[in-house]
C-alpha cells in the first residue's frame, strides 16, 4: 500500500512569491492534515480537511490556505512568502470518520521550503 | 493551555539502558496522547498511543505511563538500541464538536543510543 506522497520534496522561493504544495493521502483515507515543522517552533498544526471540508485551522495568518479535492488529495498554498515561512511542511492522512476519535496519522516525508 | 511540555530536549543512553521522556499538559479536555518517532529526512511515525482511561500501555519495548491527576505522561524505551536513535515527539488532542486530527505536539527529544 503506497504511503502519503508529497510533492515537491524540495523547493526554493524568494520573498513575495507564492507556493503550492501537494499531498496524496493513502488510498481510502479521507482525512488530510497539514503541519509545519521548524527547529524553533517544532510541529505546528496548520489545517485539517475531511471530505473536502476544512474541519480545523491552526493559528497561522491568512496567507496560508488549503483545499481538498473529491479524491481526497489536498493542496496547501502560501502566498506572499516571508523568510520565516522556511520550513518542512508535512501532510498526514488518516482513516478518521465523520464521528470518530483521533486516529493514527500517517505522515509523508514532507516538502522542504526555503525562502530566500 | 494548549501547550504540551516535553523534556528532556536531548538524551544520551547506553545500549541496553532505559530511555525516559516526559510530557506534561494543561488542558484536561485532551483525550488522546500519542508518541511519534521521527528519523532524519522522514516524516513522524506513530509509535504508541494511549487514552486517559488507562494508566499504562505497553507495546514491545515501548511503554506509555499516564498520570491523569498529575496531567503527565511518559515514554519508556526498554533495552534501548542504536536503531532507536531518533527524535521523539509526544502529542495530545481533543475532540472539538466531533472528530479531529489536530495534534498539539511537544517540542521533541533527540535520543542518541550509544553502542
Amino acid at each position: 500500500k503506497a504511503g502519503v506522497t508529497q510533492t515537491p520534496r524540495y523547493l526554493i522561493k524568494t520573498r513575495g512569491q507564492q507556493v503550492t504544495l501537494s499531498c496524496s493521502p493513502i488510498s481510502g483515507h479521507r482525512s488530510v492534515s497539514w503541519y509545519q515543522q521548524t527547529p524553533g517552533q517544532g510541529l505546528q498544526f496548520l489545517f485539517e480537511y475531511f471530505s473536502e471540508t476544512q474541519r480545523n485551522k491552526g493559528n497561522f495568518p491568512g496567507r496560508f490556505s488549503g483545499r481538498q479535492f473529491s479524491n481526497s488529495r489536498s493542496e496547501m498554498n502560501v502566498s506572499t512568502l516571508e523568510l520565516g515561512d522556511s520550513a518542512l511542511y508535512l501532510c498526514a492522512s488518516s482513516f478518521l470518520t465523520s464521528g470518530g476519535n483521533t486516529g493514527e496519522l500517517f505522515f509523508g516525508e514532507g516538502s522542504r521550503l526555503t525562502v530566500l | 493551555q494548549q501547550q504540551v511540555k516535553q523534556s528532556p530536549q536531548s538524551l544520551i543512553v547506553q545500549k541496553g539502558g532505559i530511555s525516559i521522556i516526559n510530557c506534561a499538559y494543561e488542558n484536561t479536555a485532551f483525550d488522546y496522547f500519542p508518541w511519534y518517532q521521527q528519523f532524519p529526512g522522514k516524516g513522524p511515525a506513530l509509535l504508541i498511543a494511549i487514552r486517559p482511561d488507562v494508566s499504562e500501555k505497553k507495546e514491545g519495548r515501548f511503554t506509555i505511563s499516564f498520570n491523569k491527576s498529575a496531567k503527565q505522561f511518559s515514554l519508556h524505551i526498554m533495552d534501548s538500541q542504536p536503531g532507536d536513535s531518533a527524535t521523539y515527539f509526544c502529542a495530545a488532542s481533543r475532540k472539538v464538536g466531533g472528530a479531529t486530527n489536530k495534534l498539539i505536539f511537544g517540542t521533541g527529544t533527540l535520543l542518541a543510543v550509544q553502542p
